[in-house]
């Protein structure tokens, strides 16, 4: 069984600092995705970034990049010059890569809130 | 742009009663899903589909069916709602291994 950990509930950071997002996982497969999305108060669930676990680099998407550390099973968001559109929850998840479907398992998420 | 529409965004039933709940996507994609989402929770997995006729349970699928007669359609039934199945139920979608796209989420209350 899969299973994914965000141990920081909530937040502060200030405006156009960068804010780190941490995520534990815990699997016994050996290939699987990492994922993060973003919930803003309107509700929908926004894609950020993926990282498979034979990516050799951290995965980077503009102002979103993953820290990949495969032995110590972690997959932390970092969000560089944080502007106040980026305050919303952010979900860490991940899923098994060659399976029927890619039913993700999700942790519980980190609320941010971004600071003037 | 992929769009993944939900049949409400707000729903408000009473205990004993059958709910459906309809999610439609029109970008052909095999694979759909029904989640649940409660604070402090994050997203747990109902019921998901890789094709048409074709479902899976997920961690949490008591108290709920599905039924997937179009590849485009898939619906999310409470036989008989209880107020322990008030939260918000978000459907998604995706091809093999890539990312899901999620609906707007349907917010139902049962009382």
């Amino acid at each position: 069984a899969q299973k994914i950990t965000q141990t920081q509930p909530g937040m502060f950071v200030q405006e156009k600092e960068a804010v780190t997002l941490d995520c534990t996982y815990d699997t016994s497969d050996p290939s699987y995705g990492l994922f993060w999305y973003k919930q803003p108060s309107s509700g929908e669930m926004i894609f950020l970034i993926y990282q498979g676990s034979y990516d050799q680099q951290n995965a980077t998407e503009g102002r979103y990049s993953l820290n990949f550390q495969k032995a110590r099973k972690s997959a932390n968001l970092v969000i560089s010059a944080s502007q106040l559109g980026d305050s919303a929850m952010y979900f860490c998840a991940m899923s098994r890569i060659k399976a029927a479907g890619n039913k993700l398992t999700f942790g519980g998420g980190t609320r941010v809130l971004v600071k003037p | 742009d992929v769009k993944v529409t939900q049949s409400s965004r707000y729903l408000v039933k009473r205990t004993g009663e059958k709910v459906f709940l309809e999610c439609v996507q029109d970008m052909d994609h095999e694979n759909m899903f029904w989640y649940r989402q409660d604070p402090g929770l994050g997203l747990r997995l109902i019921y998901f589909s890789y094709d048409v006729k074709m479902k899976e349970k997920g961690d949490i699928p008591e108290g709920y069916s599905v039924s997937r007669e179009k590849k485009e359609r898939f619906s999310l039934i409470l036989e008989s709602a209880s107020t322990n199945q008030t939260s918000m139920y978000l459907c998604a979608s995706s091809i093999w291994s890539y990312e899901q796209y999620f609906g707007p989420g349907t917010r139902l209350t049962v009382t």
